[in-house]
């Protein structure tokens, strides 16, 4: 167990809605970072936050934004949905270096 | 071209082999470099992680780095049915982590 935790479990949404994924980081880290991870692939960087600001952010469209909490916890939003948002959701918290993930937020768009 | 490249396999060694996992990446400037394993339907969960050249053990895990060359390796000793999953290369460069497709390792008792 890493101490990273993820809700919810598992959601399914319709194409044009919109969601919110929560992520607690580990405690002692101030980083969070957010992947969306396709069958088959590897997790793509979303982005990232440190102490409550945007702190690098992958190719993903607008819609993809997020938050961080003064207690270094973190939200996810997606707005719009599409069908190929269907993925796997990983938040990873860092303290240092290294960094854990959480047990993910698997998302179907039908 | 891909920043980290790996072998999608599925790599099948018999229980008790040395299982070999590679891995290439693009940029000069990643810093760090990290082995994660992925078991079906799971996160992935950290295994290694290697910072300078060279290579750094921990119990049955061995990981080789050659910056030179941009190149990670990924060693299991005495591999047993249990470590059948899908292994994930990480680099890190400044803020960002940057992940390979993974390599499938199947090991058969």
């Amino acid at each position: 167990e890493t101490g990273v935790t993820q809700s919810p479990t598992h959601l399914i949404k319709t194409r044009g809605q919109q969601v919110t994924l929560r992520c607690s980081s580990q405690s002692g880290h101030n980083t969070v970072s957010w992947y969306q991870q396709a069958l088959g692939q590897g997790p793509q960087f979303i982005f990232q936050y440190y102490r409550e600001e945007e702190n690098g952010r992958g190719n993903f469209p607008p819609r993809f934004s997020g938050l961080q909490f003064p207690n270094y916890s973190s939200e996810l939003n997606v707005n719009a949905l599409e069908l190929d948002d269907s993925a796997l959701y990983l938040c990873a918290s860092s303290g240092s270096n290294e960094q854990f993930f959480g047990p993910g937020t698997r998302l179907t768009v039908l | 071209q891909k920043e980290v490249e790996q072998n999608s396999g599925p790599l099948s060694v018999p229980e008790g082999a040395i299982a070999s996992l590679n891995c290439t990446y693009s940029d000069r400037g990643s810093q760090s470099f990290f082995w994660y394993r992925q078991y079906s339907g799971k996160s992935p969960e950290l295994i290694m992680s290697i910072y300078s050249n060279g290579d750094k053990e921990d119990g049955r895990f061995t990981a080789q780095l050659n910056k030179a060359s941009q190149y990670v390796s990924l060693l299991i000793r005495d591999s047993q049915p249990s470590d059948s999953a899908t292994y994930l290369c990480a680099v890190k460069r400044v803020n960002k982590f940057y992940f390979g497709s993974g390599t499938k390792l199947n090991v058969k008792p």
